[in-house]
């Protein structure tokens, strides 16, 4: 299976700071990522696929670069609402398309 | 924009069999294929597996011995069945459309969860 690990595994940052956070593959998957922000209690939801695009009705401050092995996922002027769990899937190499464990972005 | 709605048990005695449906509206489940996921506290996100309109499915091979996943594109359902259900398979599932081929592919509608506790 193909391994993929997120870091930070929090980060404490405020409204209108710039995050960035990282997801590294075990292998490469060239662009076959996807990212998806989790608030407590919900079920997940698509932030961006093929490592760079940007989801229907996704706020533009979301953006996702990288390919091959490194991958990451920035949120500029973070918002109150941003404020959740990050996940990167990989859907390159199946079965099965392996999760990331998780970036928890919470209040400075 | 397609909406999913799950249900099913949420409590199991070990050994029984999980069996979970999730309807398809606003959309055609014609197309594309459907993915089931779960969610626990020591495992994270987990794939369970996929199943297209056609039939045609792919397992988590973990998890591939226990599990089947089956469709029915009268009723815009897809369903699945875990069987011998053990404290280790207590978690949220999820119900998931996915979209796109090849590097597009992604999971962009999710159902609410269900979560699902094996107890004696």
């Amino acid at each position: 299976d193909i391994q993929l690990t997120q870091s930070p595994s929090f980060l404490s940052a405020s409204v209108g700071d710039r995050v960035t956070m990282t997801c590294r593959a075990s292998q490469d998957i060239d662009n076959y990522l996807a990212w998806y922000q989790q608030e407590a209690g919900k079920a997940p939801k698509l932030l961006i696929y093929a490592a760079s695009t940007l989801q229907s009705g996704v706020p533009s401050r979301f953006s996702g670069s990288g390919t091959g092995t490194d991958f990451t996922l920035t949120i500029s002027n973070l918002q109150p609402e941003d404020f959740a769990t990050y996940y990167c899937q990989q859907l390159n190499t199946y079965p099965p398309f392996t999760f990331g464990p998780g970036t928890k972005v919470e209040i400075k | 924009q397609v909406q999913l709605q799950q249900w099913g048990a949420g409590l199991l005695k070990p050994s029984e069999t999980l069996s979970l449906t999730c309807a398809v509206s606003g959309g055609s489940i014609s197309r594309d294929y459907w993915s089931w996921i779960r969610q626990s506290p020591e495992k994270g996100l987990e794939w369970i597996g996929e199943i297209s309109h056609r039939g045609t499915t792919h397992y988590n091979p973990s998890l591939k011995s226990r599990v089947v996943l089956s469709i029915d594109s009268s009723k815009s359902q897809f369903f699945l069945n875990l069987t011998s259900m053990s404290a280790a398979d207590t978690a949220i599932y999820y119900c998931a459309k996915v979209s796109g081929r090849t590097v597009t592919r992604r999971l962009d509608s999710w159902g609410q969860g269900t979560l699902v506790t094996v107890s004696s």
